[in-house]
């Protein structure tokens, strides 16, 4: 069946240090990848995509590539600020099971001044 | 603006009142789904819409239905909330086009405490 394995937390960088979350899955099918953030108080928002192997998703400095080879999705940032403090969630989705998504539990980031 | 607007933020209920959360969006999006995320567990599909046709998970307990009576509408009524069913409610949203699966739009979710 499909899941995803996230890293776990809390994580606790000071600002401009480099992050890493790490993110793998298990899928039957071809599936989309997917990193989700949530921050204090709100809903789950989407932070990045890939579609297909090889496929780099970036978005506010974050950047993930889809390594179908060693099935991966890692969440990675050059130098995270005080506002970047959230949860993240690794995702995926997979058309052969109707798009339903599977949410890895979360990696909690602290950045401290 | 909001585009997943779900109410109430917060819900507090006793064992056993029963209890019903809504969910509204203005994507008209064909699939509308509904999480359940506990303190530092993942999201938990409960059940979804496509269209008109209800996707339950298999390991949903009985106790949770769900409405949608028209596209722009969804609800989750738990009959008889117990204790283990306190919680954080995300509603969610998907085009459903087939084809690759798009993004997910989340609501700010209803946290439920049952006292």
């Amino acid at each position: 069946g499909n899941s995803v394995t996230q890293m776990e937390g809390p994580v606790t960088l000071s600002e401009e240090a480099f992050l890493t979350i790490n993110c793998t899955y298990t899928a039957t099918g071809y599936p989309s990848l997917f990193w989700y953030v949530q921050y204090p108080g709100e809903g789950l928002q989407l932070l990045l995509k890939a579609t297909k192997a090889d496929d780099k998703g970036s978005n506010k400095g974050f950047e993930a590539t889809y390594r179908k080879e060693t099935t991966s999705f890692h969440l990675e940032k050059g130098s995270v600020q005080v506002s970047d403090s959230a949860v993240y969630f690794c995702a995926l989705s997979d058309v052969d099971t109707g798009n339903q998504f599977y949410f890895g539990t979360g990696t909690s980031l602290t950045v401290i001044p | 603006d909001a585009m997943v607007i779900q109410n109430p933020r917060y819900q507090v209920t006793q064992f056993g009142k029963p209890v019903t959360l809504s969910c509204s969006q203005t994507l008209n999006h064909n699939v509308m789904y509904w999480y359940q995320q506990k303190s530092s567990q993942a999201p938990k599909l409960l059940f979804h819409y496509y269209d008109k046709d209800f996707n339950n998970e298999a390991d949903t307990p009985d106790n949770f239905q769900s409405r949608r009576p028209n596209t722009s509408f969804c609800f989750l009524d738990i009959r008889s909330p117990g204790l283990g069913d306190a919680a954080m409610y995300l509603c969610a949203t998907s085009r459903g086009t087939g084809g690759v699966p798009g993004e997910l739009f989340f609501g700010e979710g209803s946290r439920l405490t049952v006292l």
